[in-house]
């Protein structure tokens, strides 16, 4: 089955600074990748998604790349605001959604 | 209509004890998949259904664990001899495409369960 490893698990940053979170997939087959950011106590949600006929997409302040030959893709969060700390979750569609560990954003004013 | 409804949202019971978890997914969203979550992790995949059918029950932990979704709407997840380790945030998410397709998952506000 697919197997999604993310880092860091932690990152801080000031705010108005960029974060990068990375993530790597093992199903070559995987052609969906989801991000979710999940708020203490709240449900995850969906803030941007790549399919696998495209190497970048961009809304905003976020944007996330793709690399299918080294099976990483990673998001990419510019002018970081306070409103951005939260837990980051990567996935990847091998047979059914598999979700990376989480990063923890914390943006600090 | 609303969104991924789950209950209940807290439940508290003793080892041993059988526990069934409900949800109500988003009307017309024929995917449909249970995750638990601990604290500090990510969502953990415990079963897939597509229409009525598992598609993919591949993550459930082991033979205590059992979902239904006869409709192929609301669907229940049941655990029997509820064990200390059981205890997590269940959540349930539906999605308008299937698995392979991908697409968005609507998850619900979860039911956290404690086992004692």
């Amino acid at each position: 089955g697919e197997n999604v490893e993310q880092h860091p698990s932690t990152l801080s940053v000031q705010e108005g600074d960029s974060a990068v979170i990375k993530c790597t997939y093992s199903d070559s087959a995987s052609n969906y990748f989801p991000w979710y950011k999940q708020e203490l106590g709240k449900r995850p949600q969906l803030i941007i998604d790549i399919r696998s006929n495209v190497g970048e997409k961009k809304d905003q302040r976020i944007a996330v790349t793709l690399n299918k030959t080294a099976k990483h893709f990673s998001l990419h969060i510019t002018e970081t605001q306070p409103e951005d700390s939260a837990v980051y979750f990567c996935a990847a569609n091998g047979d059914k959604l598999s979700f990376g560990a989480g990063t923890t954003v914390t943006v600090r004013a | 209509g609303a969104g991924v409804s789950q209950t209940p949202s807290n439940k508290v019971t003793e080892k041993g004890k059988y526990v069934e978890l409900r949800c109500d997914p988003i009307s017309g969203h024929t995917a449909l998949y249970w995750y638990r979550q601990s604290l500090g992790q990510g969502p953990e995949f415990l079963i897939y259904f597509q229409g009525t059918g598992a598609a993919d029950d591949s993550g459930l932990p082991n033979d205590r664990f059992f979902a239904v979704r006869p409709e192929g709407s609301v669907s229940t997840l049941k655990i029997q001899r509820t064990e200390r380790g059981d205890s997590a945030v269940y959540l349930c998410a539906s999605s308008s495409a299937s698995g392979r397709i991908g697409g968005e998952l609507f998850f619900g506000e979860g039911s956290r369960l404690t086992v004692l």
